[in-house]
């Protein structure tokens, strides 16, 4: 079963910053937290991750609180393409499975 | 750089048929290979993953099996497909370090009428 706990939708206008939560209150201590994306029809794309700190790459950030049993995932200007499911996915180091939940469906509208 | 290949893009079989799905990694060497199944409106799951070749690991109970002849391809089998089989399956690689993020084909549509 997945770890994660996520609202099943959101919206965000184009432009503005998207925000998606994501509750992982079980987290163990060797656990990262995965984000990916699925845009209808395609195959998931990885996102970014991370352990405790904040981590930023050139598609999002990763804010991860301080308990580490939540976490929010940033798109900092969404534009209509990233409109797809997001996935919040907690992972175990050194294992190679991912288990995946029923993520948060982005609409983001003009 | 890397890619990965999936085919055929969409499969209509009917009830009882075999399945074969093939997937091929290009660019890496000794990957893990995983393949999931999505079945409509629902989230991933795991099928089958491969950290070597011959070396497969069975996450779900079903009449679907997986192999692996050479590094790079993965392939998901069946002998009888079954109704419940219908889903958008994707196969993924990833390296081998613990922390590697996977990534995913393009997926197989199979509609099992």
């Amino acid at each position: 079963d997945a770890k994660t706990t996520q609202p099943p939708s959101m919206d965000c206008a184009e432009g503005r910053a998207a925000n998606l939560p994501c509750n992982h209150s079980t987290i163990s201590g060797n656990e990262y937290v995965y984000w990916y994306r699925q845009i209808h029809s395609q195959g998931p794309q990885y996102i970014i991750h991370g352990l405790k700190n904040n981590e930023t790459n050139e598609m999002a950030s990763l804010i991860i609180t301080e308990d580490r049993k939540s976490s929010t995932l940033i798109l900092p200007h969404a534009t209509l393409r990233d409109t797809a499911v997001y996935y919040c996915i907690v992972r175990f180091y050194n294992t190679d499975k991912l288990i995946f939940g029923t993520g948060t469906r982005l609409q983001v509208f003009p | 750089s890397q890619t990965i290949h999936q085919w055929p893009a969409t499969l209509v079989q009917p009830v009882g048929s075999p399945l074969s799905l093939e997937c091929t990694v290009e660019g890496t060497s000794n990957p893990n290979l995983y393949w999931y199944r999505q079945a409509a409106g629902r989230g991933l799951q795991l099928l089958f993953y491969s950290v070597g070749i011959g070396q497969i690991s069975s996450e779900v109970p079903q009449n679907l099996s997986a192999s692996r002849p050479q590094d790079r391809q993965f392939i998901l089998s069946s002998k009888k497909l079954l109704l419940s089989d219908s889903g958008f399956y994707l196969c993924a690689w990833s390296g081998s370090a613990g922390e590697d993020e996977q990534y995913f084909g393009p997926g197989t549509r199979l509609t099992v009428t």
